[in-house]
Order: structure tokens, then C-alpha cells, then sequence
């Protein structure tokens, strides 16, 4: 496995501002990717974090709301911007590691609460 | 579009019960399942099933795949209070390394 680091672990923010959390990993990863855990859902995948290039979103999640940067292999940062009350969820940084066999983790997690 | 469900959505056992944890699905292009135990905010992984059939142990913890009846089984036994959480089915599908998940399984073993 790795050791996966997140930051902040928590925040209250107002609406109106932004959150830039960070995700820093102990090891060679392959793929990097963030992930929103609205309060009492499932896990729904923001984007995949992409080396150098931009990031691949999905349906429902765009790049001026989610700006996302992965400047080297290990580190990645989400930014949530123009915060609303509905963006309060827990955010979750995961990777597979190189060399296979591609089993994914999940970092510790940010719980950004929107006032 | 990918989907999977998990039943039963809540579940309240006494310690020492065994539990079996179902997660069924619909993908295309099926690469793997996996579940995850989650207690606090991090889903923690559990294991990774890509094959039909073979069973991955871990512990009092065990878990099966039938690709062909497109579900898998999470099993606990002997549960401890420790074992309380929300476990999480996943697939991922050849397509990408996005995983899809279930609505998961919330656990909850009395003393």
C-alpha cells in the first residue's frame, strides 16, 4: 500500500471563498484522483488528476469550479472555488500504485463545511 | 452507464453473528471489484477481486466474485463492535481506472 497525506484534514469556510487541499503520496503512483462524499451519499469521482496536462473531469464537474493540479508524479491539489453551502462534503484524494496490481486507495480526506 | 447496488442498506448484529454483505452490478467491460471499509472519512481497502471463483481471505474477512452472476459477497465472521462501518462495493471497468460504487452497507455489531 502507501501512505497517503491530506491538508487540511478539516475546514470551515464562507461562502464565497476558495479551498486549495493538497495530496502528497510516499510512493511511485500511476493515477491520481479526487473524489466527493456529499453527507450521507456514496463516493462520486470529481476528476482524474493528470501529470502535467489537465485534468480529465467528469460529467457534472468542471475546471473553473474544480481547478486541479498535478505537478509531479506524487502531489496533487484540488482547488473548490466560489464556495456555496452545497459544496460542503467530504473530499478524498486516491492513487494506484505503479507496477500493479492496481488495487486504489484513499487518503485520510478534507470535511470542508461552507457557511 | 456502470452501476452497482448493495444490499441490505443498514444492518444491526451482535457480536460474534457472521454477516454476508452483497454487492451486484452492471458494467461493461469489467476489469475488477473491490470493497472498501469506511468508519470515519477514509475508505480503507479492503480487497480486489478480478477473477471468478477464488476466494481473498484476509482474517475473519473473506470475499468472493462470481463474474458470471455479476455480484460479489463480503463476509465477516465472528463480528466484533470494531467491525461497525459502511462497507463499499466497487467496479472498474477496462474503459478507464474510474471506480463506480455502491450506496454501501452500514454495519453495526451490538456487545
Amino acid at each position: 500500500s502507501a501512505v497517503i497525506s491530506q491538508k487540511p484534514s478539516r475546514d470551515i469556510c464562507q461562502r464565497g471563498t476558495s479551498l486549495t487541499i493538497q495530496c502528497q503520496v510516499d510512493s511511485q503512483v500511476t493515477m491520481m484522483f479526487w473524489y466527493r462524499q456529499q453527507p450521507g451519499q456514496s463516493l462520486t469521482l470529481i476528476a482524474t488528476a493528470n501529470q502535467g496536462s489537465e485534468a480529465t473531469y467528469e460529467s457534472g464537474f468542471v475546471i473553473d469550479k474544480f481547478p486541479i493540479s498535478r505537478p509531479n508524479l506524487t502531489f496533487s491539489t484540488l482547488t473548490v472555488s466560489n464556495m456555496s453551502p452545497e459544496d460542503s462534503s467530504i473530499y478524498l484524494c486516491s492513487v494506484t500504485l505503479a507496477g500493479g496490481p492496481y488495487e486504489q486507495y484513499f487518503g485520510p480526506g478534507t470535511r470542508l463545511t461552507v457557511t | 452507464e456502470d452501476k452497482v447496488v448493495q444490499s441490505p442498506l443498514s444492518l444491526v448484529v451482535h457480536e460474534g453473528d457472521t454477516v454476508t454483505l452483497n454487492c451486484s452490478y452492471e458494467v461493461t467491460n469489467f476489469r475488477s471489484l473491490l470493497w472498501y471499509k469506511q468508519e470515519k472519512k477514509a475508505p480503507t481497502f479492503l480487497f480486489m477481486l478480478t477473477s471468478s471463483g477464488i476466494e481473498k481471505k484476509s482474517g475473519r474477512l473473506s470475499s468472493i466474485l462470481d463474474k458470471k452472476e455479476l455480484f460479489s459477497i463480503l463476509n465477516i465472521t465472528a463480528t466484533q463492535t470494531g467491525d461497525s462501518a459502511v462497507y463499499l462495493c466497487a467496479v472498474k471497468n477496462n474503459a478507464g481506472n474510474m471506480l463506480t460504487f455502491g450506496g454501501g452497507t452500514r454495519l453495526m455489531v451490538k456487545p
